[in-house]
């Protein structure tokens, strides 16, 4: 069966320091790959989706980026945080068909200070 | 552009059904679903359905679909306290490889 793993669970960052959080995909081959954030009380935010290794859409512009250095390896990144940075953040997957739903992993919490 | 709306809060008795709408915008959405996110935790798929069905049954989950409307409901038949989560709304926009969620409608069962 397929599995996704998201880490850390929470992160304490202060601003101006890197990010970097990491997400993988078992079970499954050339998955779509999605970064979603939802800031406190508001729905999701669409940021990065891939549908191949070394392709990255962006959603909307900010000082995140995101790369797939892998098949099954999603990856966002900052150089520098924000304090609007602040936020959960949902890396997802489906497959590559048109009835496939999205699968959410566990979600970072990450606190901007 | 792609817009999913909800209501934000809704407040039910156990027992008693619950109703959550949503409202979409792209006509030419192939898929809708349902899902639900308890604290702290990432989002759990509920339910979908195809754009050409007007209803789905999944034991106390109905699913009821108005395409002319664009009108999407979710019915939780018998609700309990484990039912208390935020659920969301999400279509799938034709072309598109991806999802459009709502905001979430937290739904708080009490007593």
């Amino acid at each position: 069966s397929q599995t996704i793993h998201q880490w850390p669970a929470t992160l304490v960052q202060p601003v101006g320091s890197p990010l970097s959080l990491e997400c993988t995909v078992e079970g499954t081959s050339n998955p779509n790959l999605y970064w979603y954030r939802q800031a406190a009380g508001r729905g999701l935010q669409l940021l990065f989706y891939s549908v191949g290794i070394g392709q990255i859409s962006s959603e909307v512009p900010q000082n995140l980026s995101a790369s797939r250095p892998q098949d099954r390896q999603f990856i966002l990144s900052s150089k520098k945080l924000l304090l609007s940075d602040s936020g959960f953040y949902l890396c997802a997957w489906r497959e590559q068909r048109e009835v496939s739903p999205l699968h959410f992993g566990n979600g970072t919490r990450l606190t901007v200070t | 552009g792609e817009d999913v709306e909800q209501s934000l809060f809704l407040s039910v008795r156990e027992g008693d059904s619950s109703v959550i709408n949503c409202t979409y915008t792209d006509s030419s959405s192939t898929y809708l679903y349902w899902y639900k996110q308890e604290p702290g935790a990432g989002l759990q798929l509920l339910t979908y359905i195809f754009s050409n069905m007007d209803m789905k049954q999944d034991q106390r989950l109905t699913v009821l679909l108005n395409k002319k409307d664009k009108h999407l409901s979710l019915r939780i038949a018998d609700t309990q306290t484990g039912d208390s989560a935020i659920y969301f709304c999400a279509e799938k926009s034709g072309g598109y490889n991806k999802l459009i969620f709502g905001a979430g409608t937290r739904l708080a069962v009490h007593p």
